[in-house]
């Protein structure tokens, strides 16, 4: 069965403190990973995407990182800010052509304290 | 550019009401169009999806119906909300012709509450 686990659930730094959020993932065949932020009450915005034979991938302050032989992906916050308090989904995709081939993980809750 | 259009943001319903969320896809043509619940705490849940007008395809049993009356247009429904029909509902969209991985993009959501 096809999972995505993030941890920790929720987290709480001060403001431009760093910041690394975990995702790992049993899915299979692999074609990608994205991380998403999602403010309350909205949908979530894609920030970055990696594919099979991506290690890094950055936007702005945010770098993602993944390893696909170990089925392990971080997104880490640099320098954060209040805005960065949000939801962070890790959706990791199967290549199968499907409309099912994503599966979602519950997110982490991170709050930013001034 | 491609946007997508979701309404209304909040709804608050009466058991037993019926239910139409819309959503619409501007700046790109047949999309594939999909319709997500999210529970608090918990990852999306694809509801229905579809390739083309008209072409709808449930991925869980329940309440809720979904119709793609036009190309950019999908709507979610429910003849009778119960209480367990409250969430967070999202629309999305993903580039049509292309592995369904890419361009997957997200409305703003509706906020259902059943009461």
């Amino acid at each position: 069965k096809n999972q995505v686990e993030q941890s920790p659930q929720s987290l709480i730094i001060l403001e431009g403190k760093n910041c690394t959020l975990q995702c790992n993932y049993t899915v299979s065949p692999f074609s990608n990973l994205r991380w998403y932020k999602q403010d309350t009450g909205r949908g979530p915005v894609s920030l970055t995407i990696m594919t099979f034979s991506e290690n890094t991938k950055s936007n702005g302050r945010y770098t993602a990182t993944l390893d696909a032989d170990t089925k392990q992906s971080s997104l880490h916050i640099t320098a954060s800010q209040l805005s960065d308090s949000a939801s962070y989904i890790c959706v990791v995709s199967v290549s199968s052509g499907s409309a099912r081939q994503l599966t979602f993980g519950s997110g982490t809750q991170l709050t930013v304290l001034p | 550019s491609q946007t997508i259009h979701q309404w209304p943001a909040t709804l608050v319903q009466p058991v037993g009401s019926p239910l139409s969320l819309e959503c619409t896809v501007e700046g790109t043509s047949n999309p594939n169009l999909y319709w997500y619940r999210q529970a608090a705490g918990r990852g999306l849940q694809l509801l229905f999806y579809s390739v083309g007008i008209g072409q709808i395809s449930s991925e869980v049993p329940q309440n809720l119906s979904a119709s793609r009356p036009q190309d950019r247009q999908f709507i979610l429904s429910s003849k009778k909300l119960l209480l367990s029909d409250s969430g967070f509902y999202l629309c999305a969209w993903s580039v049509p012709g292309r592995r369904l991985s890419y361009g997957y993009t997200f409305g703003s959501g509706t906020r259902l509450t059943v009461v």
